[in-house]
């Protein structure tokens, strides 16, 4: 079974863009969709992107996610960042009967 | 919308069985998945297993020979069941299922119960 691995950190200052990446350690990316995770400390987390790039109903479209074949890996990408998007974020994929995480990224906006 | 809420003991010692029931509230659990989850402080989610509505389960590789997951369909909760405990299994434990036939995510997320082992 494969792994994701996420840096474990990154900042960026309200208004910038941010991007994060979800890189798989075997198999290709895209025989599996990915999903984005987001998690304020005390919280669950919840959905920001499934399906590789697709946003769930409630979630701005200043949240995107990609795929680039040539690195394996999977993007978060977020515009105009605001405060509130301070948190940890997860990517997740799947194999036959197997789910996997990556070990999380921490957001800092300031 | 579905809910998801889990129950169990918080506090365990060493070489005890945990035991938590997830209860759905909102839906039915037929044709579904039904996962169990846990995130240890300062770490990533790790997917513990899952289970269908007629009972066929996939678990964890890496916890497979401790885990046992378990559905009751009409009193509408699934079940989880960790022997042999270690420090390292402290850890929140979510229930979380998929919405809109996407079995492979986790759309819905219980508010997590902390376990802790020592």
């Amino acid at each position: 079974n494969f792994i994701l691995t996420q840096p474990h950190s990154v900042s960026e200052s309200p208004g910038k863009t941010v991007t994060i990446s979800c890189t798989r350690s075997s198999g290709t990316i895209t025989s599996n969709f990915v999903q984005w995770y987001q998690q304020r400390p005390g919280s669950s987390p919840t959905t920001v992107i499934y399906n590789d790039n697709r946003r769930p109903s409630g979630v701005p479209d200043r949240f995107s996610g990609s795929i680039d074949r040539s690195s394996n890996s999977a993007s978060l990408t977020i515009s105009g960042l605001q405060t509130e998007d301070e948190a940890d974020y997860f990517c997740q994929s799947y194999a036959t009967n197997y789910r996997v995480f990556g070990g999380g990224t921490k957001l800092t906006v300031l | 919308q579905v809910r998801l809420q889990e129950s169990g003991p918080g506090l365990l010692k060493p070489s005890e069985t945990l035991s938590l029931t997830c209860s759905v509230s909102g839906g039915s659990l037929n044709n579904n998945y039904w996962s169990w989850i846990r995130q240890s402080p300062g770490k990533g989610p790790e997917w513990i297993g899952e289970v269908f509505s007629s009972g066929t389960t996939h678990y964890n590789p890496s916890l497979e020979s401790r885990v046992s997951i378990s559905v009751d369909v009409p009193k509408n909760q699934f079940s989880l069941k960790l022997k042999s405990l270690t420090a390292e299994d402290t850890a929140m434990y979510y229930c979380a299922t998929e919405d809109g036939g996407r079995w492979w995510a986790f759309d819905i997320w219980g508010q997590g119960t902390m376990v802790t082992v020592s």
